[in-house]
């Protein structure tokens, strides 16, 4: 699996869009970017994920790169329960993975 | 559809003693993960079981590490001779069969807390 690089941390306004970017820019072509994202003591929560087109849900967007190389979580309207880690993975074929240490989102008030 | 279920959620043990955690993944997954998750890292990938099948082992699952899916089902992971450096998070995670599909996603347990004193 392609070793994926996220800043350590971020703010974010409540209210405002969050958006966390992640590298992964040795991704092979059939490896999916995914995100999950794990609020303090409890076990990773799945949010999104992709292969080559943009996609949303109920949570989140997720964009990209046309050479998918870089991608980017958005949560439209960041509410202080969003306050997390987030982990950015790519992944074929299973989970047999190691997360990385994600991106640490602050949502202030 | 309940999630993927682990216990205990929290166990303190002495130094050289044996623990057993359980995972109960989401009926008609086939398949399973362990996970190790020490404070301030994200979860390390431990080993992970196709139906009852044990089909990969990281290099982190030391020998003291055994981890069983007898009928295809619950799963469990038991660390003897436990040392203190095995204080950590241990997560569970099932998933459908991988076919590239967009339903493939994990889905993780709320994880069990091993402190060892």
């Amino acid at each position: 699996d392609a070793k994926t690089t996220q800043p350590p941390s971020m703010d974010c306004a409540e209210g405002r869009a969050a958006n966390l970017p992640c590298n992964h820019s040795t991704i092979s072509g059939n490896e999916y970017v995914y995100w999950y994202r794990q609020i303090h003591s409890q076990g990773p929560q799945y949010i999104i994920h992709g292969l080559k087109n943009n996609e949303t849900n109920e949570m989140a967007s997720l964009i990209i790169t046309e050479d998918r190389k870089s991608s980017t979580l958005i949560l439209p309207h960041a509410t202080l329960r969003d306050t997390a880690v987030y982990y950015c993975i790519a992944a074929i074929g299973g989970f047999k993975t190691i997360f990385g240490a994600g991106t640490r989102l602050f949502v202030k008030a | 559809d309940t999630g993927v279920s682990q216990d205990p959620r929290h166990k303190i043990t002495k130094r050289g003693q044996n623990v057993t955690f359980r995972c109960d993944p989401i009926s008609e997954h086939n398949r399973l993960y362990w996970y190790r998750q020490t404070l301030g890292q994200g979860p390390e990938f431990l080993t992970y079981f196709q139906n009852e099948a044990q089909l990969e082992k990281s290099r982190l699952l030391s020998d003291r590490f055994s981890a069983e899916r007898p009928k295809g089902s619950f799963s469990t992971l038991e660390i003897q001779r436990t040392e203190q450096g095995d204080s950590a998070m241990y997560l569970c995670a099932s998933s459908r069969l991988w076919t590239g599909e967009r339903n493939t996603e994990a889905f993780f347990g709320q994880g069990t807390r091993l402190t060892v004193v």
